[in-house]
């Protein structure tokens, strides 16, 4: 079974700070996702990861894939309220999609 | 906008008393996904279809049955919840099964009293 590790599970911080969130597996993905859910609502695609040591931009959030493909990290610099929510990896295993345990990012003003 | 909606937004059910739960998509997508989400966990997926191929996690009790009439509706249908099945339930869609980007709806968050 393809397992996908997150690290830190709870992360509370200050506007401005910066951060990372850790998503590892032993298994070898060919793509990950990056979604965001606030408290209430679904899941939302941030970005997806498909080459191996590839590094994707979006505004604040810097995505990179591993170069083995095992492993993913998300950098968010100076943080917002706004990028309060719980963050999860995912990858598919064949045709079934396959979660992170998840990170729950609280910014505080 | 095309999109992927969940009703209702919240339900309230008795324990062993019956419950659906609907989801629908203007996007025209060939799949459509149900979720279960406990607290603060990753979604868990508990089956699909495939335009009308029903395809069955190995793992979801059997309490928990689906129906797609059309492609637009996909309904979630609880025979007897127990208290453990309070949950968010997350439908989502994509075009083709496989390595295809999901699309989720709002979810219902389900309570069992």
């Amino acid at each position: 079974t393809q397992l996908l590790e997150q690290s830190p599970q709870f992360l509370s911080i200050q506007e401005g700070e910066n951060l990372t969130v850790y998503c590892n597996s032993s298994s070898v993905f060919s793509s990950l996702q990056w979604y965001r859910q606030e408290p209430g609502e679904g899941p939302v695609l941030l970005v997806t990861v498909v080459t191996g040591g590839e590094v994707k931009k979006l505004k604040r959030l810097t995505f990179q894939f591993g170069d083995a493909r095992k492993d993913s990290s998300l950098h968010i610099t100076a943080a917002q309220t706004g990028d309060t929510g719980l963050y999860l990896c995912a990858g598919y295993n064949t045709d079934k999609l396959i979660f992170g345990t998840g990170t729950r990012l609280q910014v505080f003003p | 906008d095309a999109m992927v909606i969940q009703n209702p937004r919240y339900q309230v059910t008795q324990f062993g008393k019956p419950v659906t739960l609907s989801c629908s998509q203007t996007l025209n997508h060939n799949v459509m996904y149900w979720y279960q989400q406990k607290s603060s966990q990753a979604p868990k997926l508990l089956f699909h279809y495939y335009d009308k191929d029903f395809n069955n996690e190995a793992d979801t009790p059997d309490n928990f049955q689906s129906r797609r009439p059309n492609t637009s509706f996909c309904f979630l249908d609880i025979r007897s919840p127990g208290l453990g099945d309070a949950a968010m339930y997350l439908c989502a869609t994509s075009i083709y099964r496989g390595q295809e980007t999901q699309y989720f709806g709002p979810g219902t968050r389900l309570l069992v009293l």
